[in-house]
C-alpha cells in the first residue's frame, strides 16, 4: 500500500531564506508524486508533479522537488522564501498507478510560515 | 470555465439532520472524488467515482453516501449528521485520459459544522 509521510507539521523561515519541506513515500510500484499548496479558505492547487521523466522537477512560484529513489524522498525546496509562500503544503502519492479509479494519498500537511 | 464548483460553501447542522453536498465540474472528467480535511490529518478519501453511475468507497466512507447520476455531478450525502463529521469537504476531479499522473482539480471546499 502507498503512503506518504511529511516530516514536520510546521516550518518557519525568514523572508529570503531557503525553504525545505520534507516528504517520504512508501510505494510497491513506481510512484507518481505530487506537491499541492493550499492557501487559506481555498482548495488545493498543484505545485509540481514527478512523472519519471526527470528526477528534478520544477514547479510554479519557484518551487522544485527532487525525486530520490534510494531515499524514497520527494522533498520540496525554494531558494528564497517570499511572504506570499505562507500556506499549507501537501505531498501526495498516486495509489495503484495505472489502475482505474486511482486516488491520491495525501500526507498530513506542513504549514509554512514566513516572517519578515 | 468554472472548473469544480461546490455548494454550499458553509453549513451548520444539528446532530441527526441530513444534507447533501453538491459537486459540479464542467471539464468532462470521468473521475471524481470526495475528501474530508481535518486539522493534522491531511485529506482523507471518503468516496470516489470512475464514471457516471459508479461509486466506490474510500478510506473513511462510514456515515456518508454518494451518487453519480450525471457525469458532471457528484453528490455527497449525510443521512444522520454527527459531530465527528464536522470538517471541510473537498471535491476533486481528474482527467485520467491524460495519464495516471494527471493532477486533481479541486473545488474551494464546503465547511460543515455539526452541533
Amino acid at each position: 500500500a502507498q503512503s506518504v509521510t511529511q516530516l514536520g507539521s510546521h516550518v518557519s523561515v525568514s523572508e529570503g531564506a531557503l525553504v525545505l519541506l520534507r516528504c517520504n513515500y512508501s510505494s510497491s510500484v513506481p510512484p507518481y508524486l505530487f506537491w499541492y499548496v493550499q492557501y487559506p479558505n481555498q482548495g488545493l492547487q498543484l505545485l509540481l508533479k514527478y512523472t519519471s521523466a526527470a528526477t528534478l522537477v520544477k514547479g510554479i512560484n519557484g518551487f522544485e522537488a527532487e525525486f530520490k529513489k534510494s531515499e524514497t524522498s520527494f522533498h520540496l525546496t525554494k531558494p528564497s522564501a517570499h511572504m506570499s509562500d505562507a500556506a499549507e503544503y501537501f505531498c501526495a502519492v498516486s495509489a495503484l498507478a495505472n489502475q482505474a479509479g486511482t486516488a491520491l494519498i495525501f500526507g498530513k500537511g506542513t504549514t509554512l510560515s514566513v516572517s519578515s | 470555465n468554472a472548473g469544480v464548483t461546490q455548494t454550499p460553501k458553509f453549513r451548520v447542522l444539528k446532530t441527526g439532520q441530513s444534507m447533501t453536498l453538491l459537486c459540479a465540474q464542467d471539464m468532462n472528467h470521468e473521475y471524481m472524488y470526495w475528501y474530508r480535511q481535518d486539522p493534522g490529518m491531511g485529506l482523507r478519501l471518503i468516496h470516489y467515482s470512475v464514471g457516471e453511475g459508479t461509486t466506490a468507497k474510500g478510506e473513511v466512507p462510514d456515515g456518508y453516501n454518494v451518487s453519480r447520476l450525471k457525469k458532471q455531478n457528484f453528490l455527497l450525502g449525510l443521512e444522520s449528521a454527527a459531530p465527528s463529521q464536522t470538517s471541510v469537504y473537498f471535491c476533486a476531479s481528474i482527467d485520467r485520459d491524460k495519464g495516471p499522473n494527471s493532477p486533481l482539480h479541486f473545488g474551494n471546499g464546503t465547511r460543515l459544522t455539526v452541533t
